[in-house]
């Protein structure tokens, strides 16, 4: 069974600064696909980008950006320029096509401070 | 361009008893998953229903339940409530089975 590990339960920046989440995971899959998802307040969970495992370039949204190491099985959100409205949780996300389910881990809670 | 809706919004019920939640789908999607999220936790896939059938299930017991409707809308059944089941119940829906989720805003459950 794939299994996602954020290893940080919180994390704290200042306004405009760059900020790393961490995400690794275990597979025996080849394909598969990876996502950051956001959880404001609202508790909508919202998109923030997609990691198709075959494409060896990382994906980049804006100001958001992942560092895809498919060897190491590791798959981290930079966050640059920092916005007071990207407080919220991240999660890691994980998906295998054949089973048609994310696998998510615990989150991250970010702050980004005035 | 409506998006994932779910109702009610918050719903408080007693142990034994048995709830319904309900989702509308993202116009122009056609299949629909339910997770749940325990305080403080990821979300955890309950199932999905794509053409009114289960495609998926997660590892949850017998007394959740659901159903897909031919207009591609979906009902999450709980039966017999225990107090663990207190959580927040996301719907997500796609078009067809390999797209990305759209997620509703949920219906936190509170079981007393």
């Amino acid at each position: 069974a794939q299994t996602v590990t954020q290893s940080q339960p919180e994390m704290s920046v200042q306004e405009a600064e760059t900020v790393t989440l961490s995400c690794t995971y275990d597979t025996s899959e080849s394909n598969y696909y990876l996502f950051w998802y956001k959880q404001p307040p609202s508790r909508q969970m919202i998109l923030v980008i997609r990691q198709e495992a075959y494409k060896q370039q990382n994906a980049t949204e804006n100001r958001f950006s992942v560092n895809f190491q498919k060897a190491a099985k590791s798959f981290s959100l930079k966050i640059s320029d920092s916005q007071l409205g990207d407080t919220a949780m991240y999660f890691c996300a994980f998906l295998d096509p054949g089973a048609q389910k994310l696998v998510f881990g615990q989150g991250t809670r970010l702050t980004i401070n005035p | 361009d409506a998006g994932v809706t779910q109702s009610p919004t918050h719903l408080i019920k007693t142990r034994g008893q048995q709830v319904t939640l309900r989702c509308s789908p993202k116009s122009g999607h056609d299949t629909v998953s339910w997770y749940q999220q325990a305080l403080g936790q990821g979300p955890q896939f309950i199932f999905q229903y794509y053409e009114e059938e289960e495609r998926q299930r997660g590892n949850f017991p017998d007394r959740f339940s659901g159903h897909q409707f031919p207009n591609y809308s979906s009902e999450l059944n709980v039966n017999a409530l225990l107090l663990g089941d207190s959580a927040l119940y996301l719907c997500a829906s796609s078009w067809r089975l390999n797209s990305p989720l759209h997620f509703g805003n949920g219906t936190r459950l509170t079981v007393t």
